[in-house]
C-alpha cells in the first residue's frame, strides 16, 4: 500500500518564487492535513480538509493556499516564498473523527 | 486553547534500560491522546493511543496510561533497543470536527549499544 505520497522530497527555492507541494493518498480518507515541522519543534497545522471541496485554516496558514478538488489529492501552494517558510512539510490523512492520522515521508524545503 | 508539553531531550540510554518520556496536556474537554514516533528521514507513525481516562495504550513494548487526574500520558518501555532511537511526539485530539491534532515539541531518544 502506498498510503500518503508526497512529492518532491527535497526542493530549494529562491525568495519570491512559487511552488506546489503535492500530496496524494490512496486510502479513500476524507480528512487530510498539511503540517510544517521546524528544527527541534513539534508539528504545526497549516491547513486541513474534511472532504473534497472543503478546506479550512489551521494554526499557521499565512503564506500558503490549498485546494481539494478530489478525495485523493491535497496540494499545498506557496505563492511568494520567504526564508521563514524553510521547513519540512508533512501531509497526513485520516478516515474521520477520532481516527489516527497517517503521514507521508515529508518534503524538505529550503528558501534562499 | 489546547497544549501538550513534553520533556526536552535528547534522552540517552543504554540498551535494555527503562524508558520514561513525560507528557502532560491542557484541554478544555476530554481529548484522545496519542504517541507518534518519527524515525530519521521518515514521517510520523502512530505508536499508540488512548481515548478515555484510565485507558492504557500499548504497542511494540511501549505503554502509556491516560491519567485524567494528573492530565498526563507518559510513555514507558521496560527495555529499550537501539532500534527504538527516534523522536517521540505526544499529541491530543479534542473531539473537534476536523480531527485536528495538537502536538508536543517532541523528545529525541538515543539508545546506545
Amino acid at each position: 500500500n502506498a498510503g500518503v505520497t508526497q512529492t518532491p522530497k527535497f526542493r530549494i527555492l529562491k525568495i519570491g518564487q512559487s511552488m506546489t507541494l503535492q500530496c496524494a493518498q490512496d486510502m479513500n480518507h476524507n480528512y487530510m492535513y498539511w503540517y510544517r515541522q521546524d528544527p527541534g519543534m513539534g508539528l504545526k497545522l497549516i491547513y486541513y480538509s474534511v472532504g473534497a471541496g472543503i478546506t479550512d485554516k489551521g494554526e499557521v496558514p499565512n503564506g500558503y493556499n490549498v485546494s481539494r478538488s478530489t478525495t485523493e489529492d491535497f496540494p499545498l501552494r506557496l505563492e511568494l516564498a520567504a526564508p521563514s517558510q524553510t521547513s519540512v512539510y508533512f501531509c497526513a490523512s485520516s478516515a474521520g473523527r477520532d481516527q489516527p492520522q497517517h503521514f507521508g515521508d515529508g518534503t524538505r524545503l529550503s528558501i534562499l | 486553547g489546547n497544549s501538550v508539553t513534553q520533556m526536552e531531550g535528547p534522552v540517552t540510554l543504554s540498551e535494555e534500560a527503562f524508558l520514561t518520556i513525560n507528557c502532560t496536556y491542557t484541554a478544555t474537554g476530554y481529548p484522545s491522546l496519542f504517541w507518534y514516533v518519527q524515525y530519521p528521514g521518515e514521517g510520523l507513525q502512530l505508536l499508540l493511543k488512548a481515548t478515555k481516562a484510565d485507558d492504557k495504550g500499548s504497542n511494540k513494548g511501549f505503554e502509556a496510561t491516560y491519567r485524567k487526574e494528573t492530565t498526563s500520558f507518559h510513555l514507558e518501555k521496560g527495555s529499550v533497543q537501539v532500534s527504538d532511537s527516534a523522536v517521540y511526539f505526544c499529541a491530543l485530539s479534542e473531539n473537534n470536527a476536523g480531527n485536528m491534532l495538537t502536538f508536543g515539541g517532541g523528545t529525541r531518544l538515543m539508545v546506545k549499544p
